[in-house]
């Protein structure tokens, strides 16, 4: 069975630093790409970006590049979202999902097709 | 602004049939995929390349894509469905993916 399992909730003062987790099970690490989605209190999903656990190729979106680092650990099949300096800004919830591509001689097609139950980030002072 | 463009919110009675739509250029080269999230909840993989259902997801849950807009229907709503739905795809570069403002299902 997949599985995605994220670290627990987190409160943080604004200027600190902070790691979450996304360990993975039931299927081979290594073998696909994982996403990570910001959504903020009471608003919508965005594309953070999205590694993958083969040779660590990171894409990040532009609102989120330079902001956040993703990253990810073979040994334990587990992705990791990370923040050098939190604002309260990053208060919301984070999923990481896993990613699925294939194209046909037409069209490409990408979805999300298991997801982390989310850890909620709060940043406060 | 997202480069999806869904209506906010739509209502439906129930065992009836609801349309729910997704616009955006990159959809004429990229089918879009479907999400539902309920409160509390993460979101779940409804469709996927145009008009796949994963498993476990209800045979009411459909999709189809033309040109540059997408589209999810549930025919024969039900209470269970009350949920909010974004579509995504590839962003407009190509490089990377964006998903829809999300469209609110009330199942009256």
């Amino acid at each position: 069975e997949v599985q995605l399992v994220q670290s627990g909730a987190e409160v943080k003062k604004p200027g600190e630093s902070l790691k979450i987790s996304c360990k993975a099970s039931g299927y081979n690490f290594t073998g696909y790409w994982i996403d990570w989605v910001r959504q903020m209190p009471g608003k919508g999903l965005e594309w953070m970006g999205i590694i993958y656990p083969g040779d660590s190729d990171t894409r990040y979106s532009p609102s989120f590049q330079g902001q956040v680092t993703i990253s990810v650990d073979k040994s334990t099949s587990t992705a990791y979202l990370q923040w050098s300096s939190l604002k309260a800004s990053d208060t919301a919830m984070y999923y990481c999902a896993r990613h699925r591509e294939q194209c046909s001689s037409t069209s490409c097609w990408g979805y999300f097709d298991y997801w982390g139950q989310g850890t909620l980030v709060t940043v406060s002072s | 602004s997202s480069e999806l463009t869904q209506d906010p919110a739509v209502s439906v009675a129930l065992g009836q049939t609801v349309r729910i739509t997704c616009q955006g250029d990159s959809l004429r080269s990229f089918y879009a995929s479907w999400y539902q999230q309920k409160p509390g909840q993460a979101p779940v993989l409804v469709i996927y390349r145009k008009n796949n259902r994963p498993s476990g997801i209800p045979d009411r849950f459909s999709g189809s894509s033309s040109g540059n807009t997408a589209s999810l229907t549930i025919t024969g709503a039900q209470a269970e469905d009350e949920a909010d739905y974004y579509c995504s795809s590839r962003d407009s570069s190509g490089n990377g993916y964006v998903f829809g403002i999300g469209t609110k299902v009330t199942v009256l």
